[in-house]
């Protein structure tokens, strides 16, 4: 079935600094990725919908100076949450899109990275 | 806008069944569902298409009603691993493609 990866699965990290999110499609060619967000005991959040070779397209209410999104390659997006402060801690989730713009598709998650700042 | 779920939590013991409900506002083409287990990722269980479909596997399934907007998730003689958080996921009628909003969530216990 469609694998999906991410990179790290747990951080910690200071007040200020920047952290570096991957996330890949192991098994299929994802054209799409979305970005969520889950608050602990909370449903999913869309951050941003992010598409190899363009820009990323951001939620409303979402920076997109402070997460930078890179959708570089069909397998690989990353997620760069910039001069982090801790309300910025929470559990990120990407997902991929199979297929190419094709409402007949399924999306996968992958598990997980956990962001704390301190 | 965020669909509405319910119940919000249920229990159950083993080999007893429940349903979800998942009702929005706002005119849906599909209907996507997924079971999350603590500090984990959520798992895809299924999608319904617009047209009003219904779709199983093994003891889970679920219809899809587009004209009152509303997806229930039907759980047959429950497994303890049925346990975890069900979410329904709704892309509306005109968005974006794969463009999800998601309910609150249902937490479904299941007891020996």
């Amino acid at each position: 079935g469609a694998v999906v990866s991410q990179h790290p699965s747990w951080v910690i990290c200071k007040s200020g600094t920047s952290v570096k999110i991957e996330c890949r499609s192991l098994d299929f060619q994802a054209t799409t990725m979305f970005w969520y967000r889950q608050f602990p005991k909370q449903s999913l959040m869309l951050m941003a919908t992010s598409n190899e070779g363009s820009k990323a397209t951001y939620e409303q209410g979402v920076e997109k100076d402070k997460f930078l999104i890179n959708h570089a390659s069909l397998t690989l997006s990353t997620l760069t949450v910039t001069s982090a402060h801790p309300e910025d801690s929470s559990f990120y989730i990407c997902s991929a899109q199979t297929g190419y713009r094709s409402r007949t598709y399924e999306q996968y998650f992958g598990p997980g990275t956990r962001l704390t700042v301190t | 806008q965020q669909p509405v779920q319910s119940p919000q939590a249920v229990i159950l013991r083993e080999g007893e069944d429940a349903v979800i409900n998942c009702s929005s506002s706002k005119a849906l083409y599909s209907v996507h569902w997924y079971r999350q287990k603590h500090g984990e990722a959520p798992v895809f269980l299924m999608i319904l298409l617009k047209g009003g479909e219904q779709k199983g596997h093994d003891k889970i399934s679920a219809s899809f009603n587009e004209k009152k907007q509303q997806s229930s998730l039907y759980l047959t003689a429950s497994q303890l691993s049925y346990s975890g958080t069900y979410f329904c996921g709704t892309e509306g009628s005109g968005t974006s493609y794969g463009k999800l909003t998601f309910g609150q969530g249902t937490i479904l216990t299941v007891h020996p």
